[in-house]
């Protein structure tokens, strides 16, 4: 099955500084990658999704990667702001959706003021 | 107005019993789903449900049980309780199996002692 690993486990920078997080899958079948921020005691949240078929997509501060040869994709957070503190998880999956959807292990964004 | 709704939102036990958390959604989407996440914030799908209809049923204890009594609802069911299955548990829906977005409910937080 499907294996995605996410890289870094926590991760802290100052506001208004960038923040990425890198995720790798193992299925090259893999066609649909969706980002999923979750905040203290709620559940996760779709923030920013992308499919195969596109290499890059961005939505206002956040944008996403793919680089399907190598089998990864990342998650770019510029001018950062305290409310972005959260933990954010990549996930993948065969089926353009959420059928067979793999996520990844998070990683806690903490935004220093 | 809540998307999707869980209950209870917090669920001490001791070990042994028999516990059941309910979800509803409001969306009209045709797709459940319960996630377990556990004390290391790993996501793990358990079971969908399309329809009403079991579509996926991932490596999970028959202790669990799952239930769909109408599309909008999809409660579980969890017999003789173990230590192991302290985590959060949340359910989740989307308009199809294979149409983006999962929305979460909020979680419940299940402790056995």
């Amino acid at each position: 099955g499907e294996n995605v690993e996410q890289h870094p486990s926590t991760l802290s920078v100052q506001e208004g500084d960038s923040a990425v997080i890198k995720c790798t899958y193992s299925d090259s079948a893999s066609n649909y990658f969706p980002w999923y921020k979750q905040e203290l005691g709620k559940g996760p949240q779709l923030i920013i999704d992308i499919r195969s078929n596109v290499g890059e997509k961005k939505d206002q501060r956040i944008a996403v990667t793919l680089n399907k040869t190598a089998k990864h994709f990342s998650l770019h957070i510029t001018e950062t702001q305290p409310e972005d503190s959260a933990v954010y998880f990549c996930a993948a999956s065969t089926h353009f959706g959420n059928e067979k959807l793999t996520f990844g292990t998070g990683t806690r964004l903490t935004i220093i003021p | 107005d809540t998307a999707v709704s869980q209950t209870p939102k917090y669920l001490v036990t001791q070990m042994g019993n028999d516990k059941s958390i309910k979800c509803e959604q409001n969306l009209g989407h045709d797709t459940m789903y319960w996630y377990k996440q556990d004390s290391k914030k790993f996501l793990k799908i358990m079971f969908s449900y399309n329809n009403k209809e079991l579509i996926i049923n991932e490596t999970v204890p028959n202790r669990f049980s799952p239930k769909s009594p109408d599309k909008a609802h999809l409660n579980l069911h969890i017999n003789s309780l173990e230590l192991g299955d302290s985590a959060v548990y949340f359910c989740a829906s989307s308009q199809t199996l294979n149409t983006g977005e999962l929305f979460f409910g909020e979680g419940s937080r299940l402790t056995v002692l």
